[in-house]
């Protein structure tokens, strides 16, 4: 059974460039939520989706947008790319969205922007 | 905002002791604490978690230890593997959809 997949792995844009990732959940799973790993730090919360709904945002500018389709997968757009969304962007899926709940990663798609 | 902590960067131990990985936090609404492991070029794997209503769970090599009052858990892993070598992430809910993240501690367990 396939794991999250995300895609792409790599990728290199310059400032003001937009961008567009993509994730899979495992099946079954109904909730994505979508993370920040910058170098050194720990992963930071963008957004949720549930069942297409967002169900919650993190401290990000509007710049960053998702959305969730009706197979439950995701994506993560950002638009005017600055430097520093250089990071490693994690996809993560769960049974549920809130409560006592495992979030399952994918291996992320990495982004330079130059 | 740093709700949660880990202030150790780096932990080192030898094969067959144990690693202790530590973590605090500021939130007393949190009620649910994770352990991921991470290698590199994968994505974080959950390794064990805990409720609040408990003060101990056990997984193998693996216990997590929590103290409400100090606002404290700890990861220890007996005996250490080589295997083990990773980078450790402590995270934690308050039952919302937004789970808190450390900044890791990258544990090395030598031969």
């Amino acid at each position: 059974d396939a794991g999250v997949t995300q895609s792409p792995t790599h990728l290199i844009k310059t400032r003001g460039q937009q961008v567009t990732l993509r994730c899979s959940p495992i099946s079954g799973h109904k909730s994505v939520s979508w993370y920040q790993q910058v170098l050194g730090q720990g992963p930071q919360f963008i957004f949720q989706y549930y069942e297409k709904e967002e169900r919650g945002r993190g401290n990000f500018p509007d710049r960053f947008s998702a959305r969730q389709f009706p197979n439950y997968s995701s994506e993560l757009n950002v638009n005017a790319l600055l430097l520093g969304d250089s990071a490693l962007y994690l996809c993560a899926s769960s049974l549920w969205y809130s409560g006592a709940n495992v979030l399952t990663f994918g291996a992320g798609s990495r982004l330079t922007v130059l | 905002d740093q709700q949660v902590k880990q202030n150790s960067p780096s932990l080192s131990v030898q094969e067959g002791r144990i690693s202790i990985l530590n973590c605090d936090y500021t939130n007393s609404m949190f009620d649910y604490f994770l352990w991921y492991k991470k290698y590199p070029a994968e994505g974080p794997t959950f390794l064990i978690s805990i409720s609040s209503i408990k003060d101990k769970n056990e997984d193998g090599r693996f216990t997590v230890f929590l103290n409400k009052s100090a606002k404290h858990l700890s990861l220890h892993i007996v005996p250490s593997q080589p295997g083990d070598s990773a980078v450790y992430f402590c995270a934690a809910s308050d039952g919302n959809n937004d789970m808190r993240f450390g900044a890791g501690t990258r544990l090395t367990v030598k031969p």
